[in-house]
């Protein structure tokens, strides 16, 4: 079956450390996969999209990966702060049609 | 300006009771989503309209009925309301229906079934 899992559900880092948080598929070949943020009681916001012939994508502290050989997305927050505390989840488009598939979610604690 | 609004923010309501939910985005983007996100925070897609034609149903009980009166708007009605509908119902929306677009959320309709 089609999946799209992210690395244990909740992740504690002490502030001022690198979050690194993982995304795999399988039986997906996306052309592209997001990044989204999503702090309690609000819908999800936007923060990162790559495209499958790019290795790397930054914006700020954030930094994306993209490996389609290990079916894997790393998305990692330097120098981490409390306020980066929230859900991140990765979405991707698995090219087979017009929708949006989203991974389990990581809850990001950081610690002052 | 809210980009993608959803009212009502919270919906408590006895089973088999039907209810709405309405969606509007002041983006002008062409395409609508609603996604249902369970207690575990799971957020999975439900249905896609693009320029008021549905694209996407996905394998959603016909007691959920999208409908969309304009690009703008994307309202979802459900019928005889379960306890497993409880869930938070989120709507977004994205310029177009392929993958290289963000998606812009609504802060989601809180749906709790007694």
């Amino acid at each position: 079956s089609q999946k799209i899992e992210q690395n244990s559900e909740a992740l504690n880092i002490q502030e001022g450390k690198t979050a690194t948080l993982t995304c795999n598929y399988t039986n997906y070949s996306p052309a592209y996969l997001q990044w989204y943020r999503q702090d309690p009681g609000r819908g999800p916001v936007f923060l990162l999209l790559i495209r499958e012939n790019e290795k790397e994508k930054r914006k700020e502290r954030l930094k994306v990966t993209f490996d389609t050989t290990l079916k894997q997305s790393l998305f990692h927050i330097t120098a981490s702060q409390p306020a980066d505390s929230a859900t991140y989840l990765c979405a991707l488009d698995p090219s087979t049609g017009n929708q949006f598939y989203f991974g389990t979610g990581t809850s990001l604690t950081v610690i002052p | 300006d809210t980009a993608v609004s959803q009212t009502p923010k919270y919906l408590v309501t006895q089973m088999g009771n039907d209810k709405s939910i309405k969606c509007e985005q002041n983006l002008g983007h062409d395409t609508m989503y609603w996604y249902k996100q369970d207690s575990k925070k799971f957020l999975k897609i439900m249905f896609s309209y693009n320029n008021k034609e549905l694209i996407i149903n996905e394998t959603v009980p016909n007691r959920f009925s999208p409908k969309s009166p304009d690009k703008a708007h994307l309202n979802l009605h459900i019928n005889s309301l379960e306890l497993g509908d409880s869930a938070v119902y989120f709507c977004a929306s994205s310029p177009n229906q392929r993958g290289n677009q963000p998606q812009h959320f609504g802060d989601g309709t809180r749906l709790s079934i007694l």
